[in-house]
């Protein structure tokens, strides 16, 4: 089946730093999101990517699909400590455009 | 806010009981979905309802597990003869239209004793 890998796992990074994360699959994707989580709650979406080399912003956050459609990144700058959460990246199945499969995540904390 | 809504926020129960799960999606929302996120993991598609169309079930761990919508708004997840394994947080989610963004409740946590 389709599975999302995401690198890294966790990071840990000053406050003021840039980060970059990833997440790759070996089928294709036509659609990628990135989620953020924070404890206690549901998955809030920040950036939603709809075409291959689409490179898309939302304040602070980029995020980037992949050309082959096989992966896709996101980046924040400057990062502060409300970034803290774990960031997952999803697209929809193949054949559908409801079910979402989600990634592993990758969990950010940020020290001052 | 008028976003999802999910109750209980938390439910401990004994292995082998029932349990019934609520879920309020945003009004005017046609698409409902169900997740599970087990603890540290990504989460697990279980079913989705689109207006009044046959739900997709294909994510439905076991027959022990069934979800109902009435009137094209709330939903219910019931687990019968919950295992230890059923313990898990979870999510409902709704959209506008099916394939829309999908916008999360903050989940009910599961745990079996």
């Amino acid at each position: 089946g389709q599975q999302l890998n995401q690198s890294p796992q966790s990071m840990f990074i000053q406050e003021g730093e840039d980060v970059s994360m990833n997440c790759t699959s070996s089928s294709i994707f036509n659609t990628w999101l990135w989620y953020k989580q924070e404890p206690g709650e549901g998955p809030v979406l920040l950036i939603a990517l709809y075409k291959a080399g689409e490179l898309t912003s939302n304040g602070r956050l980029t995020a980037q699909f992949g050309i082959t459609r096989k992966d896709s990144f996101l980046n924040i700058s400057a990062s502060i400590p409300s970034d803290v959460g774990i960031y997952f990246c999803a697209g929809p199945r193949a054949g559908t455009a409801s079910k979402l499969t989600f990634g592993t995540g990758t969990r950010l904390q940020v020290t001052l | 806010g008028a976003g999802v809504s999910q109750s209980p926020s938390n439910k401990v129960t004994e292995k082998g009981k029932d349990v019934e799960l609520r879920c309020d999606p945003i009004s005017g929302h046609t698409a409902l979905y169900w997740y599970r996120q087990s603890l540290g993991q990504g989460l697990e598609f279980l079913i989705y309802f689109q207006g009044n169309s046959a739900p997709d079930k294909s994510g439905l761990p076991s027959d022990r597990f069934s979800a109902e919508r009435t009137g094209g708004s709330v939903s219910t997840l019931t687990i019968q003869r919950t295992q230890q394994e059923d313990s898990a947080v979870y999510l409902c989610a709704s959209s506008a239209v099916g394939g829309g963004p999908q916008h999360f409740g903050d989940g009910t946590r599961l745990s079996i004793l």
